[in-house]
């Protein structure tokens, strides 16, 4: 059965250092999202990506987020300089289509500690 | 924005009873409502979904209900097992977006 996958499953990183959590979506799905969830709280959205662009993104993208497919398999969420308040789970997930007609497939999930 | 709630946040049911969990939500504009169970170590995986032409929707041991004018959706699990002890999670998406809003999850244990 097609998965998508994260690597790393965990990342321990120092405040104002870059990260650059990784996935790989199923390879015929064409929106890819990022999610995370701080311990303890909601899932919550962070960005929606299609056509090799930002469709959606929440308050919570600020400046410090991008994201990038930078050779057509991968799809990356880069935090610039991360702070305390980032270390969470983080989840990158696909559909086929819009999430209104297709089930969104998530990862396992990357750890994120900020210490 | 969406806002959706979910209870209870901790359920224990013996084994072969059902279960319930309740979710509401605010955006009057959402139409699609999905479930996604999580195992420990996992991402959240779809176990059903419902839109919002549809009042109930059912899968084996699975089924969904979905009131639109009370904006309210739930989960049914039926004959409950020990494997399907996980965190529930229920979400929201509008027709114009893509993307999801979770309640914020409830624990299921089913003691055999």
């Amino acid at each position: 059965e097609p998965e998508v996958t994260q690597t790393p499953s965990h990342q321990v990183t120092q405040m104002g250092q870059e990260v650059i959590l990784r996935c790989v979506p199923i390879s015929n799905h064409l929106y890819f999202y990022w999610y995370r969830q701080i311990l303890g709280q909601k899932v919550e959205f962070l960005v929606s990506f299609y056509n090799n662009e930002i469709s959606e993104k929440s308050e919570i993208f600020d400046d410090q987020f991008s994201v990038e497919r930078p050779d057509g398999s991968n799809f990356t969420l880069k935090i610039r300089s991360t702070k305390l308040e980032d270390s969470a789970m983080y989840f990158c997930a696909s559909s086929l289509r819009a999430v209104l007609n297709t089930e969104a497939f998530f990862g396992q999930g990357t750890r994120l500690t900020v210490v | 924005g969406e806002n959706v709630e979910q209870h209870p946040s901790t359920l224990s049911v013996q084994e072969g009873d059902s279960a319930v969990i309740k979710c509401t939500y605010s955006d009057s504009a959402s139409n699609y409502f999905p479930w996604y169970k999580q195992e420990l170590g996992k991402g959240p995986q779809l176990i059903i979904d419902i839109r919002s032409n549809v009042g109930e929707k059912k899968d084996q041991r699975i089924a969904v209900t979905l009131n639109k004018t009370a904006k309210h959706f739930s989960l049914h699990i039926t004959e409950t097992q020990p494997e399907d002890s996980a965190v529930y999670f229920c979400a929201a998406s509008p027709n114009a977006g893509n993307m999801l809003t979770f309640g914020g999850g409830t624990r299921l244990m089913v003691k055999p």
